[in-house]
């Protein structure tokens, strides 16, 4: 089946304790990007990544990085988590930058 | 920066009742998506439009796209609870893929 799987699903941390979100698709996909959900502001993008070793920020880049080691993953870790970090997750991933995404089941961070 | 402004962002009505949603940018797009998300799942593709001036329908939902590029909206007629959840606008910008606010809907048997 065509997905993309995103782990853990929810997660409560402490500030400052580093963190890493995983996503993996199976689909083949150069296009891979992470998105915060939080209410009022819709889905912004934090990061994105073309294709391997390809990186690129996105609205809201600041506090987190991402790898784009190999094509099918794309982690997206929080160095020093801090409160305002606190938001929904999602992973997507497509052919092309305005192709259909597929996304993941989202990741609910609570940082305390 | 191209941003999309969508509204309404709330929408509460009664079953049967038809509704739309509008998705505006200052810059014209070079397509643009509308996805639907229900709670604690991701937003799934509806349609993409890509033509000034083109219509797609699927099912009750009626999904248009300016002519000039600009700006879409999707019309649902005789909405249904199953109808029920967020609408996003999406489109692609140099590379990024950024989305509108949404717009939340709510169908009340």
């Amino acid at each position: 089946e065509a997905q993309v799987t995103q782990n853990p699903r929810y997660l409560i941390t402490v500030t400052g304790k580093k963190l890493t979100v995983t996503c993996s698709q199976n689909m083949n996909h150069e296009y891979m990007s992470w998105y915060r959900q939080d209410p009022g502001l819709g889905l912004r993008q934090i990061y994105y990544s073309m294709n391997v070793e390809v990186t690129d920020k996105g609205d809201v880049p600041e506090g987190y990085k991402v790898s784009r080691k190999e094509k099918r993953n794309f982690p997206l870790i929080l160095e020093s988590p801090s409160p305002n970090q606190t938001s929904l997750y999602f992973c997507a991933s497509s052919f092309g930058a305005g192709l259909e995404a597929f996304f993941g089941q989202g990741t609910r961070l609570t940082v305390v | 920066t191209q941003l999309l402004e969508q509204s309404p962002q709330f929408l509460s009505i009664q079953e049967g009742e038809n509704l739309t949603v509008y998705c505006n940018s200052s810059s014209v797009f070079s397509s643009l998506q509308w996805y639907r998300q229900e709670p604690g799942e991701g937003p799934v593709l509806l349609v993409t439009v890509v033509t000034g001036g083109e219509v797609k329908k699927l099912k009750r939902l009626t999904f248009q796209f300016g002519d000039a590029r600009k700006d879409s909206s999707l019309h649902i007629t005789a909405a249904q609870p199953g109808d029920t959840g967020l609408y996003l606008c999406g489109s692609s910008n140099t590379g990024k893929l950024i989305f509108g606010q949404g717009t939340t809907l709510q169908v009340k048997p």
